[in-house]
C-alpha cells in the first residue's frame, strides 16, 4: 500500500457520459497530480494541484479537470467521455510544489473503460 | 520540449543473465532523472533519481548511472521477480512538478 489511495479502481462506462475519479494523497502531501496511461500514449501528465490550487497543467483535455478540496483529496472530472478515453488514469503525491527531493508516491489506478 | 526514449523495447532474460536498459533524455537544464518500476495493472514505484552526471545508485540487483545525455539501468543476475516495465522521467521545466516520461522497458526474466 502505497498510501495514496484511488477510487473506484474500475469504472465502465458508455460513450458521452460523464465520470468522477477520486486521489486521497499520502498523509502529509500537499501535491496531487493526475496522469493518464494508455497503450499507445505511455505516462501522460494531465494536471497538479498543489494545497488546493492549480499548480501546473499537461495536455489535459477540455472536458477534463479537476480540483483539490481543503482535506487534500482531489477529484478528476471526465465529461463526454470517448472510445479513446479509454486507459488506467493514476494520481501521484508528494510533499512539495516545486523541486524534486524523492519521486512522487503513485497509486494503483482506476481503470476507465468507455463503451 | 523535453523528451525521454527508452530502449528496447522489450527484453527477455535468463534468471542470472545480467543486461542493461537505456534512458535517453533530452532536456534544457537537468533538474534530474527517475527511474520507477510498474508492474501490470499497478501505479509505477519509484525507484531511484539521480541529479548529476557521474552519479549511481544501487538497489538490490538495480543500479542506475547517469550522464549528460542518457541513463543506464544496470541488473545484475535477474531473478523472475524483477519482472515489471522499468519506466525513467525527467522532471519538466515549468512553475510545477511535472514528470515527463519515458515510454518503458518491459523486462521478462525466465527462469
Amino acid at each position: 500500500d502505497s498510501g495514496v489511495t484511488q477510487t473506484p479502481k474500475h469504472l465502465i462506462t458508455a460513450t458521452g457520459q460523464r465520470v468522477t475519479l477520486r486521489c486521497s494523497p499520502r498523509s502529509g502531501d500537499l501535491s496531487v497530480y493526475w496522469y493518464q496511461q494508455s497503450l499507445d500514449q505511455g505516462l501522460q501528465f494531465l494536471i497538479q494541484y498543489y494545497n488546493g490550487e492549480e499548480r501546473a497543467k499537461g495536455n489535459i483535455l477540455e472536458r477534463f479537470s479537476a480540483q483539490q478540496f481543503p482535506d487534500l483529496h482531489s477529484e478528476l472530472n471526465l465529461s463526454s467521455l470517448e472510445l479513446g478515453d479509454s486507459a488506467l488514469y493514476f494520481c501521484a503525491s508528494s510533499v512539495f510544489s516545486y523541486g524534486f527531493q524523492g519521486g512522487y508516491t503513485f497509486g494503483s489506478g482506476t481503470r476507465l473503460t468507455v463503451v | 520540449e523535453d523528451q525521454v526514449t527508452q530502449s528496447p523495447e522489450a527484453l527477455r532474460l535468463q534468471e542470472g543473465e545480467s543486461s542493461s536498459l537505456n534512458c535517453s533524455y533530452t532536456v534544457s537544464g537537468l533538474r534530474g532523472l527517475f527511474w520507477y518500476r510498474q508492474d501490470p495493472g499497478k501505479g509505477p514505484e519509484f525507484l531511484f533519481t539521480l541529479y548529476s552526471a557521474g552519479e549511481e545508485k544501487e538497489k538490490e540487483r538495480l543500479k542506475a548511472t547517469l550522464t549528460k545525455k542518457e541513463s543506464f539501468l544496470h541488473i545484475t543476475a535477474p531473478k523472475p521477480e524483477d519482472s515489471a516495465t522499468y519506466l525513467c522521467a525527467v522532471p519538466g521545466n515549468n512553475a510545477g512538478n511535472m514528470l515527463t516520461f519515458g515510454g518503458g522497458t518491459r523486462l521478462m526474466v525466465k527462469p
